[in-house]
């Protein structure tokens, strides 16, 4: 059974800082995994999506890479802002898709 | 226009009752699924239909049950309410089964007192 680890679950950073989040997954056996952000209250936002093939995806400011040997995947936001504060979840998916607890993010003013 | 969407947003209901919740996609997809987030975010899949065939039906109390009258429709029926059962659920749907892109609803939070 897929299990999914997120570190860290919180991170609290000012603006315009660079962060790193990370997930692991313990079964590599992977279609692709699926990063997404949920306001609180809210739904799900999917922010990236990686296939099994690739290594990376970008899309704006946000980068996600993906080493499926070693069962690894980053989120990198570059050039945080408060608008970015949120919980990030990972994803990765085989027959189902298995959440993380995700990482609880807040970008200070 | 909303891809997917669901109705009620909020539902508020005593133990023993019998609810449903409605979940509709446009997208087109062949895939709908079923999500339940607890008290503590973690999100767990319940079910899963594609072209009206249950594909994943993980250990959830039978009082729970889905039903998809089109593609476009999963709904989900849930009888004999219990106060665990309060929880935020959401409804999903992709291309395909195995390794397709999820879009996600805006959750129906369930309240049981």
């Amino acid at each position: 059974k897929q299990e999914v680890t997120q570190i860290p679950a919180a991170l609290s950073v000012p603006e315009g800082e660079n962060l790193v989040l990370n997930c692991s997954f313990t079964d590599s056996a992977i279609y692709n995994l699926q990063w997404f952000r949920q306001d609180p209250g809210k739904g799900l936002t999917s922010l990236l999506l990686i296939q099994s093939s690739q290594r990376e995806q970008t899309s704006g400011r946000l980068n996600a890479s993906l080493d499926k040997s070693s069962g690894r995947s980053t989120l990198y936001i570059a050039a945080s802002q408060p608008g970015d504060s949120a919980t990030y979840l990972c994803a990765p998916s085989n027959n189902d898709m298995r959440f993380g607890a995700g990482t609880r993010l807040t970008v200070k003013p | 226009d909303t891809a997917v969407s669901q109705t009620p947003k909020y539902l508020v209901t005593q133990m023993g009752n019998d609810k449903s919740i409605k979940c509709e996609q446009n997208l087109g997809h062949d895939t709908m699924y079923w999500y339940k987030q607890d008290s503590k975010k973690f999100l767990k899949i319940m079910f899963s239909y594609n072209n009206k065939e249950l594909i994943i039906n993980e250990t959830v109390p039978n009082r729970f049950s889905p039903k998809s009258p089109d593609k476009a429709h999963l709904n989900l029926h849930i009888n004999s309410l219990e106060l665990g059962d309060s929880a935020v659920y959401f409804c999903a749907s992709s291309r395909g089964q195995g390794g397709y892109e999820q879009y996600f609803g805006p959750g129906t939070r369930l309240t049981v007192t």
